[in-house]
């Protein structure tokens, strides 16, 4: 399959700082990511579905300003974390759509907010 | 409202068993069904589907859609421990068919 690095595997940061988190197809041009975020135990939740060269579209509920996404070029989106805090502590997992009809993904970022 | 359903939710069996994973859905503008196996990080890709009754098969692994049931199975034969893990349906589809709906996956465990 299609090869989608995430990157950093995982972060710890102080409360009420950013993080970034960057998301990039390795082998293939995706005009669509997704970013997801995972609870202990809980399947993945769409946060938002970011397209190249437009602004995310994100789900409701997941605040905008608080989470935001750029999709800057076909192989890149990144995901900032933005005045952190601990409730934001989880998993976020990237996913690349490689073609019409499959995506796949990235090896997730664990956010420690202390 | 687009969902998947999968069942069962949680699942324990023993080394060289065989295990049926369900995913039912109600999702509009259908395009495709991928299973999704993910172990301690992020799901890995197994497989994706797109036309009823053409089975998928991987090593131990296949898997099948029913578009006209709106349902997929997930078959594993001789399973091991490393079989471990959640397995995640997903349905790409909703608007424009750009959504992918997950269900809530299924915990197995394959004990020694």
């Amino acid at each position: 399959g299609a090869v989608v690095s995430q990157h950093p595997s995982w972060v710890i940061c102080k409360s009420g700082t950013s993080v970034k988190i960057e998301c990039r197809s390795l082998d293939f041009q995706a005009t669509t990511m997704f970013w997801y975020r995972q609870f202990p135990k809980q399947s993945l939740m769409l946060m938002a579905t970011s397209n190249e060269g437009s602004k995310a579209t994100y789900e409701q509920g997941v605040e905008k300003d608080k989470f935001l996404i750029n999709h800057a070029s076909l192989t890149l989106s990144t995901l900032t974390v933005t005045s952190a805090h601990p409730e934001d502590s989880s998993f976020y997992i990237c996913s690349a759509r490689a073609t019409r009809f499959e995506a796949f993904f990235g090896q997730g970022t664990r956010l420690t907010v202390v | 409202e687009d969902k998947v359903v999968q069942s069962p939710l949680s699942l324990v069996v023993h080394e060289g068993d065989t295990v049926t994973l369900n995913c039912s859905y109600e999702v509009t503008n259908f395009r495709s069904l991928l299973w999704y196996k993910q172990e301690k990080k992020a799901p890995t890709f197994l497989f994706m589907l797109t036309s009823s009754g053409i089975e998928k098969k991987s090593g131990r692994l296949s898997s099948i859609l029913d578009k006209k049931e709106l349902f997929s199975i997930l078959n594993i034969t001789a399973t091991q421990t490393g079989d471990s893990a959640v397995y995640l349906c997903a349905v790409l589809g909703g608007n424009y068919g750009q959504n992918f709906v997950f269900g809530p996956g299924t915990r197995l465990s394959v004990l020694p």
